[in-house]
């Protein structure tokens, strides 16, 4: 079955940059997108941005432009996000999920399956 | 970027209907924007419900529907259960990104 297997809590100081991993299995890694979405505390969902891991192309959220960067590697079939130039109010529980085809579309598959999240503190 | 909009809170009774609806600062939402709905629960990870407006996983029970109400998309429980209380968002889509609803956090009682 598909899976999503997330990296550990991190704390990180102001300024600093955290890399967020998400591990895939139960499926053709190259063959479907990964999105980043975030939850501040006590907040709503907040959707980063997305890669394709065909072709490794990335799209971000016009907010995170210039701080975000999302890669894939197909070797180990994970799936990362570095944000960088972190601030207080980017502590936040950071999710990884599944999106659509890169090569057939699946409207199915997309946001189906999710990691099991990961706690990102910024704090001095 | 788009702004899109829910109720903040709902309640329904057990065994009652609730309608929560997801509009957006952009005018009339339709099928392009590939509408998803999805329930959270405290400490858990969203759960897709609803995807591209009306299909619905199978997980989901019948009691959840999605549609289309007066330029916005909806998600319509009927008969709730004390199990549905829970946070609902809303997705769409706007031409290759992603934006979310505030969210409605919905009370059985």
């Amino acid at each position: 079955q598909v899976q999503l297997v997330q990296s550990g809590a991190e704390v990180k100081q102001p300024g600093a940059s955290v890399m967020v991993s998400c591990k895939a299995s139960g499926y053709i890694f190259s063959d479907y997108y990964i999105h980043w979405v975030r939850q501040a505390p006590g907040q709503g969902l907040e959707w980063l941005g997305w890669i394709n891991l065909n072709d490794g192309a990335p799209r971000y959220a016009q907010k995170f432009h210039g701080r975000v960067t999302m890669t894939g590697d197909r070797s180990i079939t994970t799936a990362s996000m570095e944000l960088s130039s972190l601030r207080s109010d980017d502590t936040a529980v950071y999710y990884c999920a599944r999106g659509s085809g890169t090569v057939v579309p699946a409207p199915v598959a997309r946001f189906q399956s999710w990691g099991q999240g990961t706690l990102v503190t910024v704090s001095s | 970027q788009a702004v899109v909009t829910q109720e903040p809170s709902l309640t329904v009774s057990p065994g009652g209907t609730v309608t929560l609806t997801c509009g957006s600062s952009a005018g009339v939402v339709t099928s392009g924007h590939l509408p998803y709905w999805f329930q959270q629960r405290p400490g858990q990870a969203p759960r897709t419900l609803i995807y591209e407006t009306f299909n619905k996983h199978s997980w989901v029970p019948a009691r959840f529907s999605g549609s289309f109400l007066g330029g916005k998309v909806a998600l319509t429980l009927s008969g709730a259960q004390p199990e549905d209380e829970a946070d609902y968002y809303c997705l769409l889509h706007y031409g290759g990104d992603w934006v979310f609803g505030g969210g409605t956090k919905l009370t059985v009682l």
